[in-house]
């Protein structure tokens, strides 16, 4: 089974401020990876998806996430957060069948 | 736009009652699926269906039981629902197969348990 790790339970940025959200994963397979948002009360929905190709994904919103295969690594970043950006992150891995393997979350906090 | 819809927001149900929570999606995915997230644990996968009256154990799946009948909904059963079944619920539909589609959630249903 798939490991995730998110490494940081708690960002707390101010606006306007870069952010980074670090995920490793555990596999020596080809794997597809996810980060998905949850905005409060809400269900998640996908930001962005590497599944071939470029190590570089762009995504909703202005996030972008860079795949790192030796590292096992799949960390989101954005370059200015605002307001609104304010939400938990949640890094996926999935192997070549219908499962996703979820991280336990990074909840992100902007302030003015 | 897809839409992922489930039965109710919140509930709160007694031990050893029995528990059904319906999903019901409107783009004609083949796949659902039954999560529970809990705070520092992500979402974990309690049940998967690939296709009408077929289902797969997750990772979670003690204590629970689904049943889909037609293809836009999954329901998940709660036998005799205990303390410990106490959680957000979230369910998920996606196209295609294997792991490469992405999946579209519903709003969650928040269960107590007293």
């Amino acid at each position: 089974a798939q490991s995730v790790t998110q490494l940081d339970s708690q960002v707390p940025v101010f606006e306007e401020a870069p952010v980074e959200l670090r995920c490793n994963y555990s596999s020596s397979v080809s794997v597809y990876l996810f980060w998905y948002v949850q905005y409060p009360n809400q269900g998640l929905q996908l930001l962005l998806k590497y599944l071939s190709g470029s190590t570089l994904v762009k995504g909703i919103n202005g996030f972008e996430a860079e795949f790192n295969k030796s590292q096992t690594s799949f960390h989101l970043r954005k370059p200015s957060v605002h307001i609104s950006d304010t939400a938990e992150y949640f890094c996926a891995v999935s192997d070549l069948g219908y499962k996703l393997s979820f991280g336990a979350g990074t909840t992100v906090t902007v302030r003015a | 736009d897809v839409k992922v819809t489930q039965s109710s927001r919140y509930l709160v149900k007694r031990t050893g009652e029995k528990v059904f929570l319906e999903c019901v999606q409107d783009m004609d995915h083949e796949n659902m699926f039954w999560y529970r997230q809990d705070p520092g644990l992500g979402l974990r996968l309690i049940y998967f269906s690939y296709d009408v009256k077929m289902k797969e154990k997750g990772d979670i799946p003690e204590g629970y039981s689904v049943s889909r009948e037609k293809k836009e909904r999954f329901s998940l059963i709660l036998e005799s629902a205990s303390t410990n079944q106490t959680s957000m619920y979230l369910c998920a539909s996606s196209a295609g197969q294997g792991g490469l589609d992405e999946q579209y959630f519903g709003p969650g249903t928040r269960l107590t348990v007293t």
